[in-house]
């Protein structure tokens, strides 16, 4: 089954202890990207990777790092996360091929982390 | 710069009433790519729609329908015959050629009531 995996679902840590949301697909996309959701803001993108190695900022990436060492996995890192990343997270992947044959994005079921 | 607004946060209709949903988008790019998400309360995001800017015709599917004029950079999501499964929080999304930054709207939540 094509999808996108992210883990954990749920986090509450404590501010300033490191932390990895892992996102993973199966569908062989180049395109990969992280959304934060909060009421009242809609999704806002926080980093996104065109292929392997290729990183970056989309709208709101401070506090954030990520990596694309392989084609399927995408993990986002918060550093030292604070109260105001208390957030709900999206991964999502797509298909992009350069050309005008855009595809949708497929998002994972999201993350909720609350950090105190 | 992009942006794209949704400048109803909540609707509230009774089954059966068809309703319509605006999103109204920003940019100067002359290709671009429009997008309409739904977010059921179980949480997930589902693709409804993608629509390129050189491709003004409307589309329906099913109950579902979709208007965009480029004149007044709307793209806006009617639902006709409303069903108490539409009730959900609807994004709408813009994109440049190049797919790399997606701009998503503020988002609004429609309840359907039986």
């Amino acid at each position: 089954e094509a999808q996108v995996t992210q883990n954990p679902r749920y986090l509450i840590t404590v501010t300033g202890k490191k932390l990895t949301v892992t996102c993973s697909q199966n569908m062989n996309h180049e395109y990969m990207s992280w959304y934060r959701q909060d009421p009242g803001l809609g999704l806002r993108q926080i980093y996104y990777s065109m292929n392997v190695e290729v990183t970056d900022k989309g709208d709101v990436p401070e506090g954030y790092k990520v990596s694309r060492k392989e084609k399927r996995n995408f993990p986002l890192i918060l550093e030292s996360p604070s109260p105001n990343q208390t957030s709900l997270y999206f991964c999502a992947s797509s298909s992009s091929g350069g050309s005008v044959l855009l595809y949708e994005q497929y998002f994972g079921p999201g993350t909720r982390l609350t950090v105190t | 710069a992009q942006k794209v607004t949704q400048a109803q946060t909540e609707i509230s209709v009774v089954e059966k009433e068809d309703v319509t949903l605006d999103c109204v988008y920003e940019t100067r790019d002359t290709t671009y790519y429009l997008f309409w998400y739904k977010q059921p309360p179980s949480g997930e995001l589902v693709f409804l729609i993608r629509r390129n800017s050189f491709d003004e015709q409307n589309e329906i599917s099913g109950r579902y329908s979709w208007n965009f004029q480029k004149s007044t950079s709307s793209f806006n999501f009617t639902i006709t015959a409303s069903q108490v499964v539409d009730s959900a929080v609807y994004f709408c999304a813009l994109t440049l050629y190049n797919f790399n930054k997606f701009y998503f709207g503020s988002g609004t939540k429609l309840n359907v009531k039986p």
